[in-house]
């Protein structure tokens, strides 16, 4: 049982690249999210999904893409890397509850992603 | 809005206890509270529903008082495993989006000493 996998793990990034984040999960979840983690800080949400097919905003969607196809999957698209976009990036999943209450994360090992 | 934690740091000897607090200024689904250790992610401790409930794992317990938006999490007789950075997360209600949203407080360090 895999749970959430990122990968990669690592990636240095040049200003205007874009480039493509990886998450699936196998846990059968209804809910997935991306975070993104600065030096000291604590999370802010980026994107969530509660279904195939539905995605919404977090706190901070400015320069990131998502889609889900599919249960399993919710890939994170950096459509034009900036420096700013240095951080760590976790995806995490989740049951729903009763009226769409989230249950508890499970969290991928994260990406290290490196803009120069 | 981020949710406040407070404090910032703390710093015990094994078998202490502390308290680590948290507050919304929005109405609250539910409050969730993780730990992380250093280079790694964050690993889910408990959920706590609106009713006031308390939970807890291992001697961590935590607790949720509904009127005040606020939540507590007490470490009870610190082990050295204890360390590391504590998170609150707040659920609230999305009326017109597409899924409720989990936000996250800055975080509590908490190192246990021998």
């Amino acid at each position: 049982n895999a749970g959430v996998t990122q990968t990669p793990k690592f990636q240095v990034l040049k200003t205007g690249q874009s480039m493509t984040l990886q998450c699936a999960q196998d846990m059968n979840h209804e809910y997935m999210s991306w975070y993104r983690q600065d030096p000291g800080m604590g999370l802010r949400l980026i994107h969530y999904s509660v279904g195939a097919g539905i995605t919404d905003q977090g706190e901070v969607p400015n320069g990131y893409n998502v889609s889900r196809s599919t249960t399993e999957d919710f890939p994170l698209r950096l459509l034009s890397a900036a420096p700013s976009q240095t951080s760590v990036y976790f995806c995490a999943s989740s049951y729903l509850r009763g009226q769409g209450m989230i249950y508890g994360y499970t969290f991928g090992s994260g990406t290290r992603l490196t803009v120069v | 809005q981020q949710p406040v934690q407070s404090p910032q740091a703390v710093i015990l000897r094994e078998g202490e206890d502390a308290v680590i607090n948290c507050s919304s200024s929005k109405a609250l689904y539910s409050v969730h509270w993780y730990r992380q250790k250093h280079g790694e992610a964050p690993v889910f401790l408990m959920i706590l529903l609106k009713g006031g409930e308390q939970k807890g794992h291992e001697k961590i317990s935590a607790s949720f008082n509904e009127k005040k938006q606020q939540s507590s999490l007490y470490l009870t007789a610190s082990q050295l495993s204890y360390s590391g950075t504590y998170f609150c997360g707040t659920e609230t209600k999305m009326i017109k989006a597409a899924g409720n949203k989990l936000t996250f407080g800055g975080g509590t360090r908490v190192l246990v000493k021998p």
